[in-house]
């Protein structure tokens, strides 16, 4: 079975500090998507930045980019900037050419003030 | 609004107690999809949907059943509970490809 790995299962920063979330995972395809969404303890589930396997150029979002590294498998969050709302759990996702979604342990981060 | 509606949002039942969760999208998406949220685990997807009339199942489909007789809805059935189904559920649609919309989240407790 495809696995989606967090090596990280907590992270803590000083606020305004850059982290970096690693992500690997296994895969045979050549075209699928990823994904990294943010869950806060109010247990939404909200979208942060999302990146096709084909395009190689890395995707951001404001504060928020990744580096994907396809043929290492690898597609790291870094986040800039960090701000206390930032606290959160990140999951790293990976859509297979079938839209099957494996998803990753997720990684808890904490901003600290 | 564009939502995905998700009931109930807290659920204790028992064991063999046949329940439903449903799930409904107003935003004519294709893709719908099942998932579970345990501590330490991540999310598991339970089922998915392409399209209406067709179903596939993800990692975890034992204990669970899902329809997909319109695109609007997509509810989950649980007809024999266990307590090792007690979890967090989570229904999602999208646009293949894209954003996943999530619902609300349904606690279950089978006791």
């Amino acid at each position: 079975a495809q696995t989606v790995t967090q090596s990280q299962p907590e992270m803590s920063v000083q606020e305004a500090e850059t982290v970096t979330l690693s992500c690997t995972y296994d895969t045979s395809e050549n075209n699928y998507y990823l994904f990294w969404y943010k869950q806060p303890p109010s247990r939404q589930m909200i979208l942060v930045i999302r990146q096709e396997a084909y395009k190689q150029q890395n995707a951001t979002e404001n504060r928020f980019s990744v580096n994907f590294q396809k043929a290492a498998k690898s597609f790291s969050l870094k986040i800039s900037d960090s701000q206390l709302g930032d606290t959160a759990m990140y999951f790293c996702v990976k859509a297979r050419s079938n839209y099957q979604l494996i998803w990753g342990a997720g990684t808890k981060l904490i901003i600290k003030p | 609004e564009a939502q995905v509606t998700q009931n109930p949002r807290y659920l204790i039942t028992v064991t063999g107690k046949k329940l439903t969760v449903t799930c409904s999208q107003n935003m004519n998406h294709e893709y719908m999809s099942w998932y579970r949220q345990d501590p330490g685990l991540g999310l598991r997807q339970i089922y998915y949907s392409m399209n209406v009339e067709v179903t596939d199942k993800g990692d975890v489909p034992e204990g669970y059943k899902v329809s997909r007789k319109e695109k609007r809805n997509f509810p989950l059935i649980l007809e024999s509970p266990s307590p090792n189904q007690t979890s967090l559920y989570f229904c999602a649609s999208s646009l293949i490809g894209e954003k996943l919309f999530f619902g609300s989240g349904t606690q279950l407790s089978v006791l």
